[in-house]
């Protein structure tokens, strides 16, 4: 069955990069994502990236996948405070289906 | 544009009774789903709906129901609540099949406790 794998926390000091990672089963994925949370607030959709593709950067996010070994990666620029949140990776492999998520990796910015 | 709406915020409920979460999009999406987040098991799909009309089962389906009579409602129902539903609820839509990504949107969520 499909299955995605995140760690659970990372902690960085402002001003760094981080760098969240993601491992998926399912090698039929269409589409990869990254969702953030914040604490009270529902699932705000960051990026996403098509499986063909290998990178895609937008502004401070940077999104790596890795098809043969099945891994995502999200790395954040500069990351600030603000950037304190859940992050979600999720799999979809056909439209109409439900998106599969991993349980969140929780990243901690230090000032 | 409103995107995704949900109520009520938050409820505590009692054990045996009928509660019903409301779902409302306002972006013409086809596919509705409702998700479930608990502590360390992340979301979790309830039921969906790909086209109003037509609803299927999720992951963890037992104990709720749901109705998709027009485009942009999608309500959620609990007939018997039990204290395993506490949870936080999430409604989420997508352009599926159109947009190609199928990305889905999500709703601010609503925190639900059954004492």
């Amino acid at each position: 069955g499909e299955d995605v794998e995140q760690s659970l926390f990372l902690s960085v000091r402002e001003g760094d990069s981080s760098v969240i990672n993601c491992t998926y089963t399912d090698s039929s994925s269409t589409y990869l994502y990254w969702y953030k949370q914040e604490p009270g607030a529902g699932l705000q959709l960051l990026t996403y990236i098509f499986s063909n593709m290998d990178m895609k950067q937008d502004q401070r996010l940077t999104v790596l996948l890795n098809k043969k070994d099945k891994h995502l990666s999200l790395r954040i620029a500069d990351t600030q405070t603000g950037d304190s949140a859940i992050y979600f990776c999720a799999e979809g492999y056909q439209a109409g289906t439900a998106l599969i998520f991993g349980k969140g990796t929780t990243l901690s910015v230090s000032s | 544009i409103a995107g995704i709406t949900q109520a009520p915020t938050s409820q505590i409920l009692a054990a045996g009774r009928r509660m019903t979460l409301r779902c409302t999009q306002d972006m013409r999406h086809n596919a509705m789903y409702w998700y479930r987040q608990d502590l360390g098991l992340g979301l979790r799909l309830i039921h969906y709906s790909n086209t109003a009309g037509t609803t299927g089962k999720g992951e963890v389906p037992d104990g709720y129901s749901v109705s998709r009579a027009n485009t942009d409602d999608f309500p959620l129902t609990l007939a018997s609540a039990v204290p395993s539903q506490t949870s936080v609820y999430f409604c989420a839509s997508s352009d599926a099949g159109t947009s190609g990504s199928d990305t889905q949107y999500f709703g601010p969520g609503t925190r639900l406790t059954v004492l």
